[in-house]
């Protein structure tokens, strides 16, 4: 039962940088599985913030592409989100997905989130 | 960017009766090579992380119960619940993967009336 644990600051500053990691357990990230973000504003709807493969290849939403960077750590079984030049507008709950490969499915899973709150 | 359009945005309904919610993308997500829509549903109770209820706009996930259902093709879907249990209270969102970015409704508000 591969799970998924996103942790992080709660509170950053504008105009600083809001830096996750969600950690994967149960599985490898080497799997056949894009590794993506979604985030949430409270009391609103998802976005898709983009994903990563474990080879490094990434799509980003050209919404937030010149402020986001999604990596992956393959010593330590996990991924990274940095959303730069950060505004209130960012505060969410932040969601790792893991979603299988659309001709088997596309399922996606989700971790339980994390809030993050940008306030100065 | 694909555009999801879903209606309506909130719906009550009594226990026991039928729920529907359609969805509708400003493109086909129909993948031809394989006869598959590249659409799914996501059920969000409430403090929780979206739930996977259907891919591929019609298969049902493993472990959901039989009274979720989806169906459609190309630009418009539905999700039915055939019986409203009082545990389906929740909001509800479909999502393209057809494209990136891969767009979501802006969800469907599932009460009991």
């Amino acid at each position: 039962q591969v799970q998924l644990q996103e942790s992080g600051p709660g509170l950053v500053k504008p105009p600083g940088t809001l830096s996750l990691t969600c950690v994967v357990s149960g599985g490898s990230i080497n799997s056949d599985n894009w590794w993506t973000w979604v985030r949430q504003p409270p009391g609103m709807g998802l976005e898709w913030i983009g994903e990563i493969y474990h080879t490094g290849s990434t799509s980003y939403n050209p919404s937030l592409k010149s402020r986001v960077t999604i990596s992956v750590d393959k010593s330590r079984n996990r991924i990274s989100l940095n959303l730069s030049s950060v505004t209130a507008a960012d505060t969410a709950v932040y969601y790792c997905v893991r979603r299988e490969f659309r001709d088997r499915g596309g399922r996606g899973y989700w971790g339980q989130g994390t809030l993050v709150t940008v306030s100065s | 960017d694909i555009v999801m359009t879903q209606s309506p945005d909130s719906l009550a309904v009594s226990l026991g009766e039928r729920a529907t919610i359609n969805c509708k993308s400003s493109q086909s997500v129909l993948y031809s090579s394989n006869n598959k829509n590249y659409l799914a549903w996501y059920q969000q109770r409430p403090g929780q992380p979206p739930k996977l209820l259907i891919y591929w706009a019609s298969a049902r996930e493993s472990g959901v119960p039989d009274r979720f259902s989806g169906s459609g093709s190309g630009t418009d879907f539905t999700l039915t619940i055939s019986s409203l249990q009082a545990e389906d209270v929740a909001v509800y969102y479909c999502q393209q993967y057809y494209s990136t970015p891969y767009t979501f409704g802006q969800g469907t508000k599932l009460e009991i009336k």
